[in-house]
């Protein structure tokens, strides 16, 4: 059974940045099939996605356009976990962050977001 | 960016009844492939959102029967044939064919 385990402070003073970690157990951050994935949920925005990375012959990173000059997704291959460090943030950045796998089957089959950390309440507040 | 809409965004539903939800794309999720990359969640309260239906009508493992997904292209449905208590949440359809991954608003649904 895969799991994500999410860690990160719950609070982040504006401007600073933001740093979360998600430990994987159940499967490899190097998966030929997955996508490691953060996506955050405000009253205000709903479900965002934020970025992704994942491993096929090398790494890949995509990230969405409204974080992209801040946000840096890694993994880290001894640790099997993967990471989010979004950075300046503003109270604008509150929000639920989770970590999330999507999986693609054989020939561009799609299953979608099928496993989801448990969500890490981050407030940016002084 | 493909936007997603829903409709409609709240609903209640007497136990034992059925009930549907709309989500549009504003570009067909349907490439040369044959799959639909629309995915509908249910995230029920305090929880996380889990997958209910991949690829516009495949039940994910271990989603009850009473949950169906249909429609392509731009167009697609959820439909409930029965609904239970253990139902109540917001439904969530979400495209994966191409980044930024993008969601819908979301549809609450409680029970009368």
């Amino acid at each position: 059974q895969v799991q994500l385990h999410q860690s990160g402070p719950g609070q982040v003073e504006p401007s600073q940045s933001l740093s979360l970690t998600c430990a994987i157990s159940g499967d490899s951050v190097l998966s030929n099939s997955a996508a490691w994935n953060w996506i955050r949920q405000s009253p205000s925005r709903g479900l965002e996605w934020l970025g992704r990375t994942y491993y096929r012959s090398r790494w890949f990173n995509d990230y969405a356009v409204s974080v992209k000059s801040r946000a840096t997704i890694n993994a880290d291959t001894s640790k099997n976990q993967f990471s989010l460090q979004l950075n300046s943030v503003t109270p604008e950045d509150t929000a639920v962050y989770y970590c999330v796998r999507d999986e693609r089957g054989a020939a561009d089959y799609y299953y979608g977001m099928d496993v989801w950390g448990r969500g890490t309440t981050v407030t940016v507040s002084s | 960016d493909i936007v997603m809409t829903q409709s409609p965004l709240s609903l209640s539903v007497t136990p034992g009844e059925p009930a549907s939800i709309s989500c549009r794309s504003s570009q067909s999720l349907l490439p040369s492939n044959g799959y639909n990359y629309l995915i509908w969640y249910l995230q029920k309260p305090g929880k996380s959102p889990q997958v209910l239906i991949h690829l516009g009508s495949n039940r994910a493992s271990g989603v009850p029967d009473r949950f169906s997904g249909s429609g392509s292209g731009t167009d697609f449905t959820l439909k409930i044939s029965r609904v239970e208590a253990e139902d109540v949440g917001i439904y969530y359809c979400m495209q994966g064919l191409e980044t930024p991954l993008t969601f819908g608003p979301g549809t609450k649904v409680d029970i009368k």
